[in-house]
């Protein structure tokens, strides 16, 4: 089955530092990946959508200064969190869909902690 | 956007029991999906169900689009059911407020 593959499990960093977490699609090509930033005890928050080779397009109040997306290739999309500040502290979840497959995978998210 | 909601917000079981949980959207979504969340955060898809019902095992969804809701049915429920359930409509993923599940032994 399809397989998302979503690394660092778990980061803590620095205020003021950058963050990269990566999304891979370990058995298919995922044409379009998603991010998603879930709180504690609440839903999950679509923050873009990437499609390969091109721009990411943000949610409504999500800044992509901040938040930088590269979707470089069919099985790789980075999330780079910049400058992060305690309140990014937060649950990030990846998810990709393939051409062929019309549901979405998900990666096991990376809980990031600010300090 | 889409408002999704969905009931009851927290349930609690007893291993054995059957329970049902509700997703209602404001507007048509298109298409419907069914996640568990389990307690070390991994999301895994139950179902992809625009309309009608289908099944897997114990669980089983219903999705009536026409009226803009859909059920998921878990039957004979077991400790590893426990988490969360989210319903998402796929057309921009509006996720759900969610269901916390937990059943106990």
């Amino acid at each position: 089955g399809a397989v998302v593959s979503q690394h660092p499990s778990r980061v803590i960093c620095k205020s003021g530092t950058s963050v990269k977490i990566e999304c891979r699609s370990l058995d298919f090509q995922a044409t379009t990946m998603f991010w998603y930033r879930q709180f504690p005890k609440q839903s999950l928050m679509l923050m873009a959508t990437s499609n390969e080779g091109s721009k990411a397009t943000y949610e409504q109040g999500v800044e992509k200064d901040k938040f930088l997306i590269n979707h470089a290739s069919l099985t790789l999309s980075t999330l780079t969190v910049t400058s992060a500040h305690p309140e990014d502290s937060s649950f990030y979840i990846c998810s990709a869909r393939g051409q062929i497959y019309y549901g979405y995978t998900f990666g096991s998210g990376t809980r990031l902690t600010v300090v | 956007g889409i408002q999704v909601e969905q009931s009851p917000p927290d349930l609690i079981l007893q291993e054995g029991a059957n329970s049902t949980l509700r997703c209602n959207f404001s507007d048509s979504v298109n298409n419907l999906q069914w996640f568990h969340q389990n307690p070390w955060g991994q999301l895994i898809n139950l179902f992809y169900i625009p309309s009608g019902t289908k099944q897997n095992g114990r669980l089983s969804a219903t999705t009536v689009a026409t009226e803009r809701y859909s059920l998921l049915y878990i039957s004979s429920s077991q400790t590893t059911d426990s988490g969360v359930y989210f319903c998402a409509g796929l057309n921009n993923l509006f996720f759900g407020t969610g269901t916390r599940l937990t059943v106990i032994p």
